[in-house]
């Protein structure tokens, strides 16, 4: 039969904008977010993460946005550049009992940036 | 410091055969999890291995297995392939179970 993939959110932007990228997360019982990158043929990247005592973290060009009441993740990218074109995962964490070491992962968004 | 490795990176099976996938984690850290990615599906949680025991599994048949060695190198084995099985297969490593998990760049499961 015919196979049906995943239909990944795209996000096109020229050199220079910023972007953001979305995540709904599933559990709210989740407190460890991540952002992963992940580039054709390779394995995904870290970016950034958050613990759920937080609301922003900011790292280098990137900055992640956590609201717990929505359970909503969001990934900023500043001044995107081409070689930041790829998918974006989010991966929620939740501590305790059987889900160390668990990673629950977002479908993905592809980042495609324009020079 | 070395990232995660992965051997091989590509392989070609037929159906009913077995295979034996390797991971060595990063330097120390003692956590090693295991993903399957597809293009339907996404990516799917495996199993987790942490002093050489496995702690945590996702909802793969018994097929799949795998197991972890003193050094924290870890193996996955899956049995009579199905064509479903062609994936990516990833694994990540961490310090401790509740900490950032990086991962290597995948074998490349094809069935025929």
């Amino acid at each position: 039969g015919e196979s049906v993939g995943l239909h990944l959110p795209t996000l096109s932007v020229q050199e220079g904008d910023n972007s953001i990228i979305n995540c709904a997360y599933s559990n709210s019982a989740s407190d460890y977010f991540i952002w992963y990158k992940q580039e054709s043929g390779k394995g995904p990247q870290f970016i950034i993460d958050i613990r759920s005592n937080m609301d922003k973290r900011q790292g280098q060009r990137v900055t992640v946005l956590l609201n717990k009441t929505v359970k909503h993740l969001s990934l900023q990218i500043a001044a995107t550049q081409p070689g930041d074109s790829a998918v974006y995962f989010c991966a929620e964490n939740m501590s305790g009992g059987t889900s160390y070491g668990k990673l629950t992962f977002g479908q993905g968004t592809i980042l495609t940036v324009h020079p | 410091k070395a990232g995660v490795t992965q051997t091989p990176r590509y392989l070609i099976k037929t159906r009913g055969q077995q295979v034996t996938l390797s991971c060595s984690p990063i330097s120390g850290h003692r956590s090693v999890s295991w993903y399957q990615q597809t293009p339907g599906q996404g990516l799917q949680f495996l199993f987790e291995y942490f002093s050489e025991t496995q702690r945590n599994k996702g909802n793969f048949p018994g097929r799949f297995s795998g197991r972890q060695f003193s050094n924290s190198r870890s193996e996955m084995n899956v049995s009579t392939l199905e064509l479903g099985d062609s994936a990516l297969y990833l694994c990540a490593s961490s310090l401790f179970r509740t900490d950032t998990q990086y991962f290597g760049p995948g074998t490349r499961l094809t069935v025929l």
